[in-house]
């Protein structure tokens, strides 16, 4: 998995409580990205960053804030999770320019309930 | 919203036979690429295609994008136990700029019956 850690692996909570997930890389590479993956809607964008400090949204960014301290290190915390947030979440890295292909984390498995 | 649709959404054939998945998007691109997915793990990259070519070759992936149907196909020759997994394709936006957001089809999920 290309020097991408996410932890934990699985994690189950209870609506209302916030969760952190957090995804580490060792390629040093300036893109991250959070993604969801459900049945029938194939991997959504949820957000992404662009360097230490620089993020943006995605496409189901909703419910969910991220930060980046370091490059090494992107964290996607639920702030009060829903049944709805019940996913596989994954973590991508990508380089810098010219490079366009991304390296997928195992992911997590998140369930709320 | 998605970008990419993918055709079929299942596919079961048998070892040596190829395999042929489709996508079909919307917008202009600037590349597509394809990802492959075993059962529990995350997505591998298997082969890029920019927008100025038609055709590209990897081992026994090929693949074809014709960007006036917006549509590509993956094709996977001699097909393999070990190539059971799901396959996505991923459109690269025009700009380089918005941050190299991919935006991913729902897969075609092959499985390959020895």
């Amino acid at each position: 998995d290309a020097g991408i850690t996410q932890s934990p692996r699985h994690k189950v909570t209870e609506t209302g409580t916030p969760v952190t997930l957090r995804c580490h890389q060792t390629e040093n590479h300036r893109y991250m990205y959070w993604y969801r993956q459900d049945p029938g809607h194939g991997l959504r964008l949820i957000h992404y960053s662009y360097g230490v400090k620089d993020t943006d949204k995605g496409e189901v960014s909703d419910g969910y804030s991220v930060s980046r301290s370091k490059t090494e290190d992107f964290l996607l915390t639920l702030e009060s999770a829903t049944s709805s947030q019940t996913s596989v979440y994954f973590c991508a890295t990508k380089g810098g320019q010219p490079s366009y292909e991304q390296y997928f984390g195992p992911g997590t498995r998140l369930t709320v309930t | 919203s998605q970008q990419g649709e993918e055709d079929p959404q299942a596919l079961s054939i048998q070892e040596g036979e190829n395999a042929t998945m489709n996508c079909s998007y919307k917008t202009s691109i600037n590349n597509l690429q394809w990802y492959r997915q075993n059962s529990g793990r995350g997505l591998v990259h298997l082969i890029l295609i920019r927008s100025n070519e038609r055709e590209k070759h990897s081992g026994r992936l090929r693949v074809t994008l014709d960007t006036s149907k917006k549509s590509s196909s993956l094709l996977i020759t001699a097909s393999r136990a070990a190539d059971t997994a799901s396959y996505f394709c991923a459109t690269g936006p025009l700009s380089y700029n918005q941050g190299g957001k991919l935006i991913f089809g729902q897969g075609t999920e092959l499985s390959v019956k020895p």
